[in-house]
């Protein structure tokens, strides 16, 4: 039950784009298209900003878009500002009623 | 408006048991699985246990197995975490969270979660 592999960090300048790797397995990310991100702020709880791979929750900008492929989903934030600056979790269905997170991304608006 | 409030972090000594409490409102309790989520300082984010709407299905992590209990009271709106033999490493802020599943054999995702309460295991 090893948690999802994401990039430590990732960064980009205002309205650049970048796009954060979540790697799992074929029992994980690979085997069921329930796979969201969340969002954090410092002190804060998560908020979803995407679910079921690719949906956004209703107030969630069009900026933010998921996708997967095989055993790796994805996050784009695209024409990034300055409130993306967080840290960035993706979550998946592992089977047998259980959950896997990844180790976390913190994005930088340079 | 869609809540959820935990209670009952504390610092406790290694070895020794807690019991986290989370009382839901402003949706239909009974129809959704609950996590437990937690967050060890400065640390991501690693989930702990979940339950199906009717209990009838429970999971773990393999970091917990053995040592901690999920239940709950739709009765009541609450949802509660038994904590045994604690450990130094079990250490977080603990959040009680919604998942968008009514169903007892899978998860969807989280959609709400609440704002944590604290487990300190020290000596």
């Amino acid at each position: 039950q090893s948690a999802l592999t994401q990039p430590p960090s990732a960064s980009g300048s205002p309205e650049q784009s970048v796009t954060i790797s979540c790697t799992g397995t074929s029992s994980d990310v690979g085997g069921y298209n329930y796979v969201s991100w969340y969002q954090q702020y410092p002190g804060k709880a998560p908020k979803l900003i995407i679910y079921e791979v690719t949906k956004r929750p209703s107030g969630v900008p069009d900026r933010f878009s998921g996708s997967k492929s095989g055993n790796t989903a994805s996050l784009t934030v695209s024409g990034l500002q300055a409130e993306d600056e967080a840290d960035y979790y993706c979550n998946s269905y592992a089977g047998s009623n259980r959950y896997v997170f990844g180790t976390g991304t913190k994005v930088t608006v340079l | 408006e869609v809540q959820l409030v935990e209670s009952g972090g504390d610092l406790v000594q290694p070895g020794r048991s807690l019991r986290l409490s989370c009382t839901a409102s402003g949706f239909n309790f009974y129809g959704y699985a609950m996590h437990w989520v937690r967050q060890a300082p400065g640390r991501g984010l690693e989930w702990v246990s979940g339950i199906s709407w009717s209990s009838g299905s429970i999971g773990y992590a393999d970091s917990v197995k053995g040592r901690f209990t999920i239940s709950r009271d739709n009765a009541k709106n609450s949802l509660f975490l038994e904590m045994n033999s604690l450990r130094g490493d079990d250490t977080a802020l603990y959040y009680c969270a919604k998942d968008t599943s009514g169903s007892q054999y899978y998860y969807n995702y989280i959609d709400v979660w609440g704002r944590g309460t604290k487990v300190t295991v020290s000596s």
